[in-house]
């Protein structure tokens, strides 16, 4: 199995750009999570989603940000428009009943706003 | 909020050397996790403990849940250099894992 697949690895764009982070959950995986990661804040919940809904986007920080999970296999997360502030290490991870609860995380992208 | 503080933050040892990770909150969790993340890397689950008072060992890793369910401890035997990395335990108040808290970090560092 390839695992939970991220792209871009790194993405370095300037302040008020739109940027579209991508996410291909594990197959057969239904529930989808996306976090964010920075020194000062560590690992934050931001929206997850289960068969491709949005159950709780309560960590999403302000309207700039959205998320979409068009179906089974695909998830992205858009800032538009960016700030510096959002530089940070974004995580997808998906899960299904059946892992009992265990978290598949993808390797991440590295996003710097300039 | 619910609020896991790690401690320590910085761990930096000689190899074979014991280390305790510690995850404390005020908060009462269904189930907690712990993960290792390594540079450039998500992280990975290393343990799930669901019971109060619980006790898993993998290898030479020890972990323990509190017998209250709000608080953790990860127990390194004889370190190793490939033990490096960032361990991050996870609060998960639904027992689905759909809305971990993750803690503050330890960043363990194991040196020849």
């Amino acid at each position: 199995d390839a695992g939970v697949i991220q792209s871009p690895r790194h993405e370095v764009t300037e302040m008020g750009q739109e940027v579209t982070l991508r996410c291909k959950p594990i197959s057969g995986h239904n529930s989808l999570f996306w976090y964010r990661q920075t020194m000062m804040r560590g690992l934050e919940l931001l929206i997850y989603f289960n068969n491709n809904v949005p159950i709780d986007d309560s960590g999403m920080p302000e309207d700039r940000f959205s998320a979409k999970m068009p179906n089974a296999s695909f998830s992205t997360l858009k800032i538009q428009p960016s700030e510096p502030r959002d530089s940070a290490v974004y995580f997808c991870a998906s899960s299904s009943s059946g892992t009992g609860g265990k978290l598949f995380f993808g390797s991440g992208t590295q996003l710097s706003v300039l | 909020t619910q609020l896991l503080e790690q401690s320590p933050q910085f761990l930096s040892i000689q190899e074979g050397e014991n280390l305790t990770v510690y995850c404390n909150s005020s908060s009462v969790f269904s189930s907690l996790q712990w993960y290792r993340q390594e540079p450039g890397e998500g992280p990975v689950l290393l343990v799930t403990v669901v019971t109060g008072g619980e006790v898993k060992k993998l290898k030479r890793l020890t972990f323990q849940f509190g017998d209250a369910r709000k608080d953790s401890s990860l127990h390194i035997t004889a370190a190793q250099p490939g033990d490096t990395g960032l361990y991050l335990c996870a609060g998960d108040p639904t027992g689905t894992a759909s809305k971990l808290t993750f803690g503050t970090g330890t960043r363990l560092q194991v040196t020849l």
